[in-house]
């Protein structure tokens, strides 16, 4: 076990809805990242949050929207879904934004659009 | 051309075998990263790197920065070995993100009692 807890495990919804994923970062974490996972793209760097501020942005598209709450929680917010946004996706933690410290993957959120 | 090709895309071995994955990237990095992706999902970071090389348990990971290659070795290899392994980058160019990785497409390695 990570400490790194995501919901929901899995999710089924269609396209053109919005759904939110939520990341609790493991205790005294204070980044949190969110990747997906998909078959033809792999694994790639949507977002980096820390102490609350957007740090970093990698293929996140405009659709997508993350947010990192006092409580060092987090939410992937993604709209007006399409079938190829159907992926997993990963949220992970570490303790400072530019440390040598270990980053943690929670378990993920498999995502399907139908 | 992916920035991140990890080598061999597949690998089968025998239980006992001794395995190499190899991965080459062909940016400017300040570290990297071999992590394992069991079936059901789940990502565990096995080693972060960014000079020379670090041993935990039958895993040994080695870097040469300036051949700009990673090898990730696992000695007296076990059926619950298999697993995909992902190597990923931090580019130097990467700023203050620690977790802006570019990843590799992983190996698939199966290890038959």
């Amino acid at each position: 076990d990570s400490g790194v807890t995501q919901t929901p495990k899995h999710l089924i919804t269609a396209t053109g809805q919005r759904v939110t994923l939520r990341c609790s970062p493991r205790s005294g974490d204070l980044s949190v990242y969110w990747y997906q996972q998909s078959l033809d793209q792999g694994l790639q760097f949507l977002i980096h949050y820390y102490n609350g501020e957007e740090r970093a942005k990698g293929n996140i598209l405009e659709r997508f929207s993350a947010q990192q709450f006092p409580d060092l929680h987090s939410e992937l917010n993604l709209s007006s879904l399409e079938l190829g946004d159907s992926a997993l996706y990963f949220c992970a933690s570490s303790v400072r934004a530019n440390s040598g410290n270990t980053i943690y993957f929670g378990e993920g959120s498999w995502l399907t659009v139908v | 051309k992916n920035e991140v090709e990890q080598s061999p895309q597949n690998l089968t071995a025998q239980e006992g075998e001794f395995i190499t994955i190899n991965c080459s990237y062909s940016v400017g990095i300040s570290a990297l990263h071999w992590l394992q992706q069991h079936p059901g999902g789940g990502i565990v970071s096995l080693f972060m790197l960014s000079s020379g090389k670090k041993k935990h348990g039958r895993l040994i990971a080695t870097i040469n920065i300036q051949e700009k290659h990673s090898s990730l070795h696992i000695t007296a290899s076990h059926p619950r070995d298999s697993a995909v392994y992902i190597c990923a980058v931090r580019m130097s160019a990467g700023g203050t993100s620690y977790g802006k990785l570019t990843f590799g497409q992983g190996t698939i390695l199966t290890v038959h009692p």
